[in-house]
């Protein structure tokens, strides 16, 4: 069975700091491994897409690392600003799913002043 | 990107009404789904609505219950039929296919709440 499990479930930080969110998948065969950002109350928003071939992608202070060898991938937030309190959520596709896709449960971060 | 705009964005109903909600794509997609979040979970996929037949329903989700349409390339509707509690929920609408792109964009959600 697919899945795609995240950890932490929820994460505290000081502003400015950095932190890293981690997903584990079992997700077979696998096409690609979505990184979304949602804030509370609004859909999800994309943050890096990455295919089988690419082991890291950044976008700004987000920087997301792919192993598809141990099926793991990780989010890192540079110095954290308290706009990055919200949902952060994995999503994985596999090859001829369709357009199926597997949502990790997410992790919640909250960035404290 | 795509824009994507919901409505309602939010509503309160009463136990055994029906609510449909509406998505307007500004570009013509090849694929719509439907979602749900339900309180503090993450999505779960209702349905791929298809263009001119039949939505796609994914496990444990029924037409009757959910049913959906889809009359062009730009715009679907979900209506949430015979209401419940356990019904509250948000309901998100997204899309993929736009300029042959593979990336899915989300919409910006519809909060229900049902007494």
């Amino acid at each position: 069975k697919n899945q795609v499990e995240q950890s932490p479930q929820s994460l505290i930080i000081l502003e400015g700091k950095n932190c890293t969110l981690q997903c584990n998948y079992t997700v077979s065969p696998f096409s690609n491994l979505r990184w979304y950002k949602q804030d509370t109350g609004r859909g999800p928003v994309s943050l890096t897409i990455m295919t089988f071939s690419e082991n890291t992608k950044s976008n700004g202070r987000y920087t997301a690392t792919l192993d598809a060898d141990t099926k793991q991938s990780s989010l890192h937030i540079t110095a954290s600003q308290l706009s990055d309190s919200a949902s952060y959520i994995c999503v994985v596709s596999a090859q001829n799913a369709g357009n199926m896709l597997t949502f990790g449960g997410g992790t919640r971060l909250m960035v404290k002043p | 990107s795509a824009v994507i705009s919901q409505k309602p964005s939010r509503d309160i109903c009463q136990r055994g009404t029906s609510l449909t909600i509406q998505c307007q794509v500004d570009s013509q997609v090849t694929m719509m789904f439907w979602y749900r979040q339900q309180p503090g979970q993450s999505l779960t996929l209702i349905a791929t609505a298809n263009q001119g037949s039949e939505a796609t329903y994914e496990s444990g989700f029924v037409i009757d219950k959910f049913p959906i349409s889809r009359p062009n390339l730009t715009f679907s509707t979900l209506t949430v039929s015979n209401m419940s509690p356990e019904d509250s929920s948000i309901y998100l609408c997204s899309v993929q296919g736009l300029a042959g792109s593979n990336e899915q964009f989300f919409g910006p959600g519809t909060r229900l709440t049902v007494l």
